[in-house]
C-alpha cells in the first residue's frame, strides 16, 4: 500500500517568514494529494489539494508543489501569521482502492 | 451549508463493551469515510461508504464495522473494545468519493478503560 513520509515533525518560524513542509510518497499511481490543518480539539480542515496532472497550485498565502518523478510534494506558507499555528498533515490517495494515507504531521509554531 | 456532524463528541467505555458512533455528512454528499487518529499511529483509514455500499476498507480487524443509510448518514461500530481502541474517530464526507476532497467532522473521542 501507500506510504507517506512527512518532515519536519516540528517547525518554528518567525511571524512574517515563510514555512515549508515536505512529504514523499511511495505509490507511483497516487493521483490526489491534499493538505490538512488541524487545530486543538478540532477535526482536520482541508486547506489545499493538488492532483497528479498539475505541478503547482496557489491559494493566497498557501501553495503546494508536486514532483511526480521524485514522488514528493510540499506545502509553502508565506507571510506566516499567529493563526497559522497548528498541526499540518499531508496525505496521498494511492492507486488502489484505499482511502487517504496521511503523513505523521508537522507542528507549526509561529513565533511573535 | 452545515458541516459534518458527529455524535457523541466524547465517550467512555469499558474493555469488552461495544460502541456505536454516528456521522451526518454535509448535505448532498454521498460518500462517508471513517478514520482513527492516535498519537502513535496517526490518522489511519478505516473504511469508506458510498450510496450505502462499503467501497474500501483499511487494515483493521473485523471488530470494526460500519454502515450507511439511504440518507447518507453513517454509523461505525466497534465490538469487544480493547484499551488500544482509545482514539479520536473522525468521519469525513465527500461529494463523489474518497478520490476527491474530503471534509472532516470534529470527531468522537473514545476512551476505553
Amino acid at each position: 500500500g501507500e506510504n507517506v513520509e512527512q518532515h519536519p515533525s516540528t517547525l518554528s518560524v518567525q511571524e512574517g517568514d515563510s514555512a515549508v513542509i515536505k512529504c514523499t510518497y511511495s505509490d507511483s499511481a497516487s493521483n490526489y494529494f491534499p493538505w490538512y490543518k488541524q487545530e486543538l480539539g478540532k477535526g482536520p480542515q482541508l486547506i489545499i489539494d493538488i492532483r497528479s496532472n498539475v505541478g503547482e497550485k496557489k491559494d493566497q498565502r498557501i501553495a503546494v508543489t508536486l514532483n511526480k518523478t521524485a514522488k514528493h510534494f510540499s506545502l509553502h506558507i508565506t507571510e506566516t501569521q499567529p493563526e497559522d499555528s497548528a498541526v499540518y498533515f499531508c496525505a496521498a490517495r494511492g492507486g488502489g482502492a484505499d482511502g487517504l494515507t496521511f503523513g505523521k504531521g508537522t507542528h507549526l509554531i509561529i513565533q511573535p | 451549508k452545515a458541516g459534518v456532524t458527529q455524535t457523541p463528541r466524547y465517550l467512555i467505555k469499558t474493555r469488552g463493551q461495544q460502541v456505536t458512533l454516528s456521522c451526518s455528512p454535509i448535505s448532498g454528499h454521498r460518500s462517508v469515510s471513517w478514520y482513527q487518529q492516535t498519537p502513535g499511529q496517526g490518522l489511519q483509514f478505516l473504511f469508506e461508504y458510498f450510496s450505502e455500499t462499503q467501497r474500501n476498507k483499511g487494515n483493521f480487524p473485523g471488530r470494526f464495522s460500519g454502515r450507511q443509510f439511504s440518507n447518507s448518514r453513517s454509523e461505525m461500530n466497534v465490538s469487544t473494545l480493547e484499551l488500544g481502541d482509545s482514539a479520536l474517530y473522525l468521519c469525513a464526507s465527500s461529494p463523489q468519493g474518497a478520490a476527491y476532497e474530503q471534509y472532516f467532522g470534529p470527531g468522537t473521542r473514545l476512551t476505553v478503560t
